[in-house]
């Protein structure tokens, strides 16, 4: 089964800063990778998925994410944060016929 | 945009009562899921289904029951509940493979005193 690891619970930056939330997840082979974003009170909406090809994809939102085979990886970046971007995103990995899994969530706060 | 409906959005019961949760969508997805959510786990998968009849364990599935009656339909079930199951529950779905994009719903709050 794959996993999935959100090593940051808590970021805070400022509005108009750039922002990485990282990702890193187990499993030696072929993966699908999704992020997610929570605001508070409300369910799950998708950003964005890789699962092959160009190793950058774009999402909603000014958001995009690169995938790492060699540091299994897949962050998550915005150039700009805007406060609105504040809530919780999960990262999350599925392999063939099974159950997407996702990591603990990173909350993203950003600072007037 | 797909749709996913829980019902119902809180519910509170006492330990080794009966719940039921449910969730319908209709979008004709094949997949279906069951997520709690808690605080430093993040979505933790209980059950899932990939058509009407069929069920999968998922991790956490110890003290829940499911069924997918139909494609449209997929119930949790907790016969006797316990506070360890004070928890937000998530469905979610996704059209032809668990690699598609979730849609979710927005969520019930369980609490079990």
């Amino acid at each position: 089964t794959q996993t999935v690891s959100q090593s940051d619970a808590h970021v805070t930056v400022f509005e108009g800063d750039s922002v990485e939330l990282r990702c890193n997840y187990s499993y030696g082979g072929s993966i699908y990778l999704s992020w997610y974003i929570q605001h508070h009170g409300r369910g799950l909406q998708f950003l964005l998925k890789y699962y092959s090809g160009n190793p950058v994809v774009q999402g909603v939102n000014g958001f995009e994410a690169e995938f790492s085979k060699s540091d299994s990886s897949f962050h998550l970046r915005k150039a700009s944060v805007h406060w609105s971007d504040s809530a919780v995103y999960f990262c999350a990995a599925s392999i063939s016929n099974n159950a997407p899994r996702f990591g603990a969530g990173t909350k993203l706060t950003v600072k007037p | 945009e797909a749709a996913v409906t829980q019902s119902p959005r809180n519910k509170v019961t006492v330990t080794g009562g009966n719940v039921t949760l449910s969730c319908r969508q209709t979008n004709s997805h094949n997949y279906m899921y069951w997520y709690r959510q808690d605080t430093g786990h993040g979505l933790r998968l209980i059950h899932y289904s990939y058509g009407a009849g069929n069920l999968q364990i998922g991790d956490v599935p110890d003290g829940y029951k499911a069924t997918r009656t139909t494609q449209e339909d997929f119930f949790l079930l907790l016969e006797l509940a316990s506070p360890s199951q004070t928890s937000l529950y998530f469905c979610a779905s996704s059209a032809d493979s668990s690699n598609e994009r979730l849609f979710f719903g927005h969520g019930t709050k369980l609490s079990v005193l």
